[in-house]
Parts: structure tokens; sequence; C-alpha cells
């Protein structure tokens, strides 16, 4: 199973919103409803911050969004905050039955 | 609240095995399914596998496959993973996570997660 295909970096401005793809085949992303995301700060355990592709844990403001199109999933962080920079890694259920996640993604707040 | 206490690093020589608890409060630990992550230095996250702690089911990634074993001891509250046959390229962070809906099967997200546990894999 190939890893998920995210975008080595994205960067913005405080205030702004960003969003980070993921790219999957028809054998995970395209075919469940089952993409999270994870935020992961250096040194520390990684944080769910959306999952079945646009949920949002109990307590999670509508700070971060998810959505699909097809096979790829996007995560949305509006309204840019310091607090924000950090890595972020999509997962897929995958029909093998197993999870798949991507490359990771470094988000630097300008 | 829900937490997870993994136990601590551990120095290792190539060939040979590590086995990583996972203790788990907070919450009945037979209703969740548990996952197994890791990360190398300077890598991403990558799935190594998951376990159901009230059967015993497993389910493992291929590149583990043969050299990893998840199981639990309901007792305690505590899952485990070990991994035989350790390279250097085994170093890494391994992190338990708990799936976020309770039932079998529904390890496809991790709402909860252990501190890491980092082994290094050395001569």
């Amino acid at each position: 199973q190939s890893a998920l295909t995210q975008p080595a970096s994205v960067s913005g401005s405080p205030g702004q919103s960003i969003t980070i793809s993921c790219t999957g085949t028809s054998s995970d992303v395209g075919d469940y409803n089952l993409v999270s995301w994870y935020q992961h700060h250096p040194d520390k355990a990684p944080k769910l911050i959306i999952y079945e592709v646009n949920k949002r844990p109990s307590g999670f403001s509508n700070h971060f969004s998810g959505s699909k199109s097809g096979n790829t999933a996007s995560l949305t962080i509006s309204g840019l905050q310091a607090e924000d920079e950090a890595d972020y890694y999509c997962c897929s259920y995958a029909n093998t039955g197993t999870l798949v996640f991507g490359g990771g993604t470094k988000l630097t707040v300008l | 609240q829900v937490q997870l206490v993994q136990s601590g690093a551990e120095v290792k020589k190539p060939g040979a095995s590590v086995k990583v608890s996972c203790k788990a409060s907070g919450y009945t630990f037979t209703s969740y399914d548990i996952n197994w992550v890791r990360q190398a230095t300077g890598q991403g996250l990558e799935w190594m596998g998951w376990m159901n702690p009230k059967s015993g089911n497993t389910g493992y990634a291929q590149k583990f496959q043969g050299r990893v074993t998840m199981t639990r001891d309901t007792s305690i509250s505590t899952a485990y993973m070990e991994l035989s046959s350790l390279r250097s390229e085994d170093t890494a962070v391994y992190y338990c996570a708990r799936g976020t809906d309770p039932g079998s099967g529904s390890y496809y997200d991790s709402e909860f997660w252990g501190q890491g546990s980092l082994v290094t894999v050395s001569s």
C-alpha cells in the first residue's frame, strides 16, 4: 500500500486560510469516507482533528474542516494562528483492511 | 479522563526483539480498538497494525507481517506490541492510539494517543 500524497510544505499568514490536499486511489480515499487528519507538534503525540472526512472530535471548533472529492481529501484551516504551525498527516482506510498515512505536510505560519 | 501510558525508552541490538506496553485508563479497555503507529527520526507517521482488545483479533501492515505481534492483557488493561528481528531502520518513536468510536473494526481513526516510546536499535 503506497503512502497517500501530500504537499511537503504549505505556508500562510495569521488570519489567512490554507488548504492541504491528500491524494490517494480508488482503493483507499476514493472508496471510503474514512479519511482522518492529525496535527503533530514536535515531541508531542499526534492529535486527531478531523475524522470520517469532515467530522470534528468533540470540543473542536470549526477552525479545522475537511472535505473529499474523488480520490483527493482536503484539510482547510481557517483563520491561521501561530499555534497551528505543525506537521499535518492524512490517513485513510484501504480495501486491504489496513490504514495508510500521507507523507505529511509542514505548515509554516509566517 | 482517557489515558494511554506507554513504557519507557529502550535500546536494542540488531536482531533482538522489543516489547512496548500501553496501559489504558479512563474507559472500558475492551470497548475500543488499539492502533500502533511509529515515526522514525525525520520521517512521517507509519501505521503498523491494530488489535481488538476484547477478541484479540489483529491486523498488520504488510510491511510488518511476520515481525510484529500485538497482544493484550485485559486484567490490567494493557496492550503490547512486540517487534522482532530489529534493524537500524526500526529506530523510531512507537505510539499506541485508541480508536475514536467503540466496537470492533473501528480502528479507522484514533482520538487518544500514548506519549510515545523511543526504541533505538544500535550495535
